[in-house]
């Protein structure tokens, strides 16, 4: 399996509060993603890095800002987090821009705003 | 704008029985296409993946894969199911680009369920 850690696992948390998710990558891929997972949309891209401060919008990135200050490090922060917010959060990592790389996904934060 | 359909939200089988998941794609040029397992609580698997060649593919845990041009469809196949293979799956379509490396839209999924 790829070397993917995210953290937290979980995480409760009230409306309005800060959070940050933490991805963790030890295979040196370029590319590294955020999603979310809700029921009947699959996954949704949030964010995208394809450097170490090199950072882009993916479809729903509203309400998200991600910084990559490091290869190894790609985080995602909640700036005041919402309830529409709650959901399940996955991190994946790729290592060369051709379509046929395909993606490695972590173990999923699973975040709960009350 | 490319996109993923998967009709079936959810579907239910018995042990060792066939099973077929459909995918349909929208994409203009050709496409690059993947299926993803996910079982309860676990991050996504890959399960195979298409970009040419034999458009019959292969992939773990016994899985295949047949993609058709002409109908647009990847749909995803399996001789004989058993209980383990009950999860969520997911069909993909990838665009590669050097800003954003395989960019991959996803369908919405397709629940399995196994019956004993």
């Amino acid at each position: 399996d790829a070397g993917i850690t995210q953290s937290p696992r979980h995480k409760v948390t009230e409306t309005g509060t800060p959070v940050t998710l933490r991805c963790h990558q030890t295979e040196n891929h370029r590319y590294m993603y955020w999603y979310r997972q809700d029921p009947g949309h699959g996954l949704r891209l949030i964010h995208y890095s394809y450097g170490v401060k090199d950072t882009d919008k993916g479809e729903v990135s509203d309400g998200y800002s991600v910084s990559r200050s490091k290869t190894e490090d790609f985080l995602l922060t909640l700036e005041s987090a919402t309830s529409s917010q709650t959901s399940v959060y996955f991190c994946a990592i790729s290592q060369q821009s051709s379509g046929n790389q395909p993606q490695h996904f972590g173990d999923g934060t699973r975040l709960s705003i009350l | 704008a490319q996109s993923v359909t998967q009709p079936d939200i959810h579907i239910t089988v018995s042990e060792g029985a066939s099973l077929e998941l459909r995918c349909n794609y929208s994409y203009g040029a050709t496409p690059y296409l993947f299926w993803y397992v996910q079982s309860p609580g676990q991050g996504l698997q890959l399960l195979l993946k298409y970009f040419s060649g034999d458009t019959l593919v292969q992939g773990i845990k016994g899985f295949e894969a047949e993609f058709k041009r002409s109908q647009s469809s990847f749909n995803l196949r399996k001789p004989s199911v058993h209980w383990s293979d009950a999860a969520e799956y997911f069909c993909a379509v990838g665009a590669g680009s050097p800003h954003a490396g395989n960019m991959l839209t996803f369908g919405g999924g397709t629940r399995l369920m196994v019956k004993p």
